[in-house]
């Protein structure tokens, strides 16, 4: 495709519900990454995937968050229970290789947690 | 740790005018910097890294390793310009993953 695809671009759920977000990234990028924006902040890192693997989860806020990347190319992001605090913008990226190549992201989805 | 921090949450030029955009770092090794910029309902995207030493849509940024900083610049604003703008920094540890500051929004008025 053009470029990363995310859906949805918009997601609300009731407190205590169970989400997933889709991730496509561009064909051929191996690095996948999940960013979490909060309004008035910058993107802060979450989870990336070397492939299929998870290189890095070190910045999933809890055990509620879960990324897959089955085939080491779609990836989906899982909530459990979520929570009011988790109303944020979920960016996914992709890259080349990950290392020294430059990341291109997603349009985003928006999760409201009511 | 790696830090990154935009002093100004919003900037406001008229058009023509300079406008400087700035951005300090924290971090002990040799760091890579970045300015991404994000226009109304268009996605994050890579304006220009310092390694590539390039100016892109009249844009520069210099690094200075003595100030910590990478302060974004242009001598002559256009309306266009008019964006929200992310510094970022990538270390030589981990040089997979991306630090962003908070973000400036950069508003340039007719």
């Amino acid at each position: 495709g053009a470029g990363v695809s995310q859906t949805p671009s918009n997601k609300v759920t009731e407190k205590g519900k169970y989400v997933e977000l889709r991730c496509d990234p561009i064909s051929g990028h191996t690095a996948l990454y999940w960013y979490r924006q909060s309004l008035g902040q910058g993107p802060e890192f979450l989870i990336y995937f070397q492939g299929t693997g998870a290189a890095d989860d070190s910045g999933l806020p809890n055990d509620r968050f879960f990324a897959v990347r089955p085939e080491g190319s779609v990836s989906t992001l899982k909530i459990q229970r979520t929570e009011r605090g988790d109303s944020a913008v979920y960016l996914c990226a992709s890259s080349l290789t990950g290392v020294d190549s430059p990341l291109h992201f997603g349009n985003g989805t928006r999760l409201t947690v009511t | 740790a790696q830090r990154v921090t935009q002093p100004e949450k919003l900037l406001s030029v008229f058009k023509g005018a300079p406008v400087e955009l700035k951005c300090n770092y924290s971090y002990s090794g040799s760091p890579e910097l970045f300015w991404y910029v994000q226009y109304s309902r268009q996605r994050l995207q890579l304006l220009l890294r310092h390694i590539s030493r390039e100016s892109i849509k009249g844009f520069t940024a210099d690094l200075n390793k003595g100030e910590t900083s990478f302060h974004l610049k242009k001598p002559f604003a256009q309306e266009e310009d008019s964006a929200m703008y992310y510094c970022a920094l990538r270390g030589g540890g981990s040089n997979y993953k991306l630090t962003f500051g908070k973000g400036t929004l950069l508003t340039v008025n007719p």
